[in-house]
């Protein structure tokens, strides 16, 4: 069974600090990995990742992904309240193209 | 330019009916999802659609019957609603460029 174990699962910190989610995975045949932002009720996609060592970046959110040791990191620097959300990460099984995802992280930014 | 749409956005019903959700994509993709939200935000996959074809069928009861017409539309009709199917019920669809969600219908039985 495809299992994906984000940590931590709840994270509190102050505007400006940068903070890196982590997302550990096991899956029998491994398409992708993404991460997404759930506020209120839809989550957000921010990054697929199918390549080890290649960061993807998107403003202060960056991604990293490494295959062999079967995890991702999201970082996130400079954080302002509009952060605040639970972050999702979830990995796609190319034998059934569907995702698993984790429990998430919640990440509350205080001012 | 909506890429998946759900509806309604919220439903709420009594015990014993029988509801519908509706679920399209206008991107193309080939596979559809539904997913159950938790009260703590964790998703569960509860059925997966890939042209047309049902290729997931989680453990879920069976008063949950899913309904591909075509590519582009995967519909869930629950019977007999009962206290514990209130969630918020998310359709998504994907292809080789990702995952996309809708934005999710909030169920409430009453």
């Amino acid at each position: 069974e495809d299992k994906v174990v984000q940590s931590p699962l709840s994270l509190v910190v102050h505007e400006g600090d940068t903070v890196t989610l982590n997302c550990s995975y096991e899956v029998t045949n491994f398409r992708s990995l993404l991460w997404y932002k759930q506020e209120k009720k839809a989550p957000t996609f921010l990054f697929m990742l199918t390549s080890s060592g290649i960061e993807k970046k998107s403003g202060r959110l960056s991604s990293i992904l490494d295959k062999k040791e079967l995890f991702s990191i999201l970082n996130i620097t400079a954080t302002q309240t509009g952060d605040s959300a639970v972050y999702l990460c979830a990995v796609e099984n190319s034998g059934y193209s569907t995702l698993t995802f984790g429990k998430g992280t919640m990440l509350l930014v205080s001012p | 330019d909506t890429a998946v749409s759900q509806t309604p956005k919220y439903l709420v019903t009594q015990m014993g009916n029988d509801k519908s959700i509706k679920c399209e994509q206008n991107l193309g993709h080939d596979t559809m999802y539904w997913y159950k939200q938790d009260s703590k935000k964790f998703l569960k996959i509860m059925f997966s659609y890939n042209n047309k074809e049902l290729i997931i069928n989680e453990t879920v009861p069976n008063r949950f019957s899913p309904k591909s017409p075509d590519k582009a539309h995967l519909n869930l009709h629950i019977n007999s609603l009962e206290l514990g199917d209130s969630a918020v019920y998310f359709c998504a669809s994907s292809h080789a460029a990702g995952a996309f969600f809708g934005q999710g219908t909030r169920l409430t039985v009453v």
